[in-house]
């Protein structure tokens, strides 16, 4: 069946650090791919989205790649801020674009920025 | 922002009796919702579809019986878990799917912790 892999975390930077959380997938057939992100206390957001090859997905200072070759969509981010600690879950779903359907996640990965 | 709430936020109950879930769109209705379940340290996994009217879809290898749900309206879908074991102890979340900017999405509720002693 569908999954998607995550690294495990926690992941601990400094305030101003490069962030790359590593996510890849097994699927049949090419799904949308997504990051979500979930702070204390809160519900699951949406950070971003890719619903095909070499798309990328960006919001708030993260991007994210759809790459078919390695099936992955790894996120990234330049600098991160304390505010962006949270836990980030990467998701697949089928149903063309819209995570209209139920989406398959990993375990995600919880990230402490330190000031 | 579409917001969804689940009640209670956590609940403690005893081993054979029955927990209710709620999940509700608070500003949009919502045809579909989803329920997810999730273990310490694992994935979210789907549970099953609830639309609205009609029976929900179960995914494979959940008990239709034991989480009944229910979509009365366009803005709640309930989880029942019958007969509550410890084993059901877990973080279930609801989702609301909703159609906006000619593009549909889920927004999620905090979540409900059921703890069965």
């Amino acid at each position: 069946g569908d999954s998607v892999t995550q690294m495990e975390g926690p992941v601990t930077l400094s305030e101003e650090a490069f962030l790359t959380i590593n996510c890849t997938y097994t699927a049949t057939g090419y799904p949308s791919l997504f990051w979500y992100v979930q702070y204390p206390g809160e519900g699951l957001q949406l950070l971003l989205k890719a619903t095909k090859a070499d798309d990328k997905g960006s919001n708030k200072g993260f991007e994210a790649t759809y790459r078919k070759e390695t099936t992955s969509f790894h996120l990234e981010k330049g600098s991160v801020q304390v505010s962006d600690s949270a836990v980030y879950f990467c998701a697949l779903s089928f149903s063309g674009g819209g995570g209209a359907d139920g989406l398959t996640f990993g375990k995600g990965t919880h990230l402490i920025i330190q000031p | 922002g579409a917001v969804v709430s689940q009640h209670p936020s956590r609940v403690i109950c005893k081993s054979g009796t029955s927990v209710k879930i709620e999940c509700r769109s608070l500003d949009f209705q919502a045809t579909t919702m989803f329920w997810y379940r999730q273990f310490p340290k694992q994935s979210l996994m789907l549970m099953a579809t609830s639309n609205e009217g009609s029976k929900a879809t179960y995914e494979q290898g959940v008990e239709k019986d034991k989480f009944l749900i229910n979509h009365a309206s366009l803005t709640l879908s309930t989880l029942t878990v019958t007969s509550a074991h410890p084993e059901d102890s877990s973080f279930y979340i609801c989702s609301a799917r909703v159609r906006l900017a000619s593009q549909e999405t889920q927004y999620f509720g905090p979540g409900t912790r059921l703890l069965v002693l």
